[in-house]
């Protein structure tokens, strides 16, 4: 069963780079990480997926280290509108997805 | 406009009176799926449909019934629905499984049941 753990919380300031970090202890070899950012009352939005190594978009960069026991979002340069909560996303069994546990990001001025 | 549309978007019932949460895309997608949202759980996937006809369970399908009778739509059916299933609901599609595509939520459905 995957299990996927995330820091409940972050606090930064506008300006900075922001690392969050999802640990999950059992993933297949093929399988794809994915990042999701939700606004309260809104569902989740695709930020960046990743299978190994690093993956660069317009938003944000995405690590996966060499044993693919974890990820970690990097957010460059954070404003007010990044506060939301953020989700890492895998693959589980044949066709099962599981969310990871949530870190709330709090971006102050 | 590529969209997951969900419906009704609110709604308050009463414990042991059957209701349905209705979904829809419009993007041609093969995979959708169930989630609930419960403060300090995250989301939990219910269940999902690979496509017409192939629906299997998520974490949590406990008291849940789905259907794919066609591509586009996949309702969630909640038969005797009870206080704990008080939550906040959200579909979702994309193209293939396993996480490989990106997932489009729908806009949530907030559920109450007294």
């Amino acid at each position: 069963l995957a299990k996927t753990t995330q820091p409940i919380s972050m606090d930064s300031y506008e300006g900075q780079e922001v690392n969050i970090t999802c640990s999950h202890n059992n993933i297949a070899t093929n399988d794809y990480i994915t990042w999701y950012q939700q606004f309260p009352s809104q569902g989740p939005r695709f930020i960046i997926q990743g299978y190994k190594t690093k993956v660069t978009n317009e938003v944000a960069s995405l690590f996966i280290p060499a044993d693919r026991k974890s990820s970690t979002l990097s957010l460059p340069r954070v404003s007010l509108s990044d506060t939301a909560v953020y989700y890492c996303l895998l693959p589980e069994g044949f066709q099962k997805l599981v969310f990871g546990t949530g870190t709330r990001l709090l971006v102050s001025p | 406009e590529a969209q997951v549309t969900q419906n009704p978007r609110y709604l308050i019932t009463v414990t042991g009176k059957k209701l349905t949460v209705t979904c829809s895309q419009n993007m041609n997608h093969e995979y959708m799926s169930w989630y609930r949202q419960d403060p300090g759980l995250g989301l939990r996937q219910i269940y999902y449909s690979m496509n017409v006809e192939v629906t299997d369970k998520g974490d949590v399908p406990e008291g849940y019934k789905v259907s794919r009778k066609e591509k586009r739509n996949f309702p969630l059916i909640l038969e005797s629905p009870s206080p704990n299933q008080t939550s906040l609901y959200f579909c979702a599609s994309s193209l293939g499984d396993r996480g490989y595509n990106e997932q489009f939520f729908g806009p949530g459905t907030r559920l109450t049941v007294l």
